[in-house]
């Protein structure tokens, strides 16, 4: 069963420095999310991609924040000067276009953390 | 004031016992309504999905939404310490460009069922 991967599972960085984190969707899913979560909190939106377009950004997700899905396959998530509040799980989900029901599938998360 | 206000609990509760989580919401758009378990360092899993007012079952899991009141609810029959975990409820809403799976989640209530 190939379900939705994500890579690293877990990165501690300096701050100041640059990350980046790929996902990988369930092969016959359009639709991929981003999704950022911390200690005690649930899931928060930060941008949504339908095959390679991004259609969707939270103003979570600021300047220092990119997101790609080439080719609309696997995605990438580009931290740039990361900041100690930039600390938290980095979900990934995908979903197909025919399950228009907010049912979505997760990976197991990038955890990130910034000293 | 947050859209989506859940209860983090922690609830602790025998083996056996009927549990009842509940969230309610603000944003009267919300369509769409879901309930996530998320096992700890992983990533959410759909337990129910509801769309509109009425009532679910599957299984042990029912769950209900009552839009008038902007409530809902998930019950938990015959609770099994494997069901302990975090549950997280998502709403979404579609129009105006928004996609089905960007989900507003709760807080998440930490449920431990004890044998």
């Amino acid at each position: 069963d190939t379900g939705v991967s994500q890579d690293p599972r877990h990165k501690i960085t300096k701050r100041g420095q640059n990350v980046t984190f790929r996902c990988d969707p369930i092969s016959e899913h359009n639709r991929l999310y981003w999704y950022r979560q911390t200690l005690g909190q649930g899931p928060e939106f930060l941008t949504y991609f339908q095959n390679e377009a991004q259609l969707e950004k939270s103003r979570l997700l600021s300047d220092r924040f990119s997101a790609e899905r080439p080719k609309g396959s696997f995605s990438t998530l580009e931290i740039q000067r990361t900041e100690q509040g930039d600390s938290a799980m980095y979900l990934c989900a995908s979903s197909s276009k025919g399950r228009d029901t907010g049912e979505l599938f997760f990976g197991e998360g990038s955890r990130l953390t910034v000293l | 004031q947050k859209e989506v206000e859940q209860d983090p609990g922690p609830l602790s509760v025998p083996e056996g016992a009927i549990v009842s989580l509940n969230c309610t919401y603000s944003n009267s758009a919300f369509q769409y309504f879901m309930w996530y378990r998320q096992y700890s360092r992983k990533g959410p899993e759909l337990l129910m999905y509801t769309y509109s007012s009425g009532n679910k079952e599957d299984g042990r899991f029912t769950a209900q939404v009552d839009k008038s009141s902007k409530y809902i609810s998930l019950f938990i029959r015959d609770s099994q310490p494997s069901d302990s975990a975090t549950y997280l409820c998502a709403m979404s809403a579609y129009g105006g460009g928004t996609s089905y799976g960007k989900l507003t989640f709760g807080q998440g209530t930490i449920l431990t069922v004890h044998p």
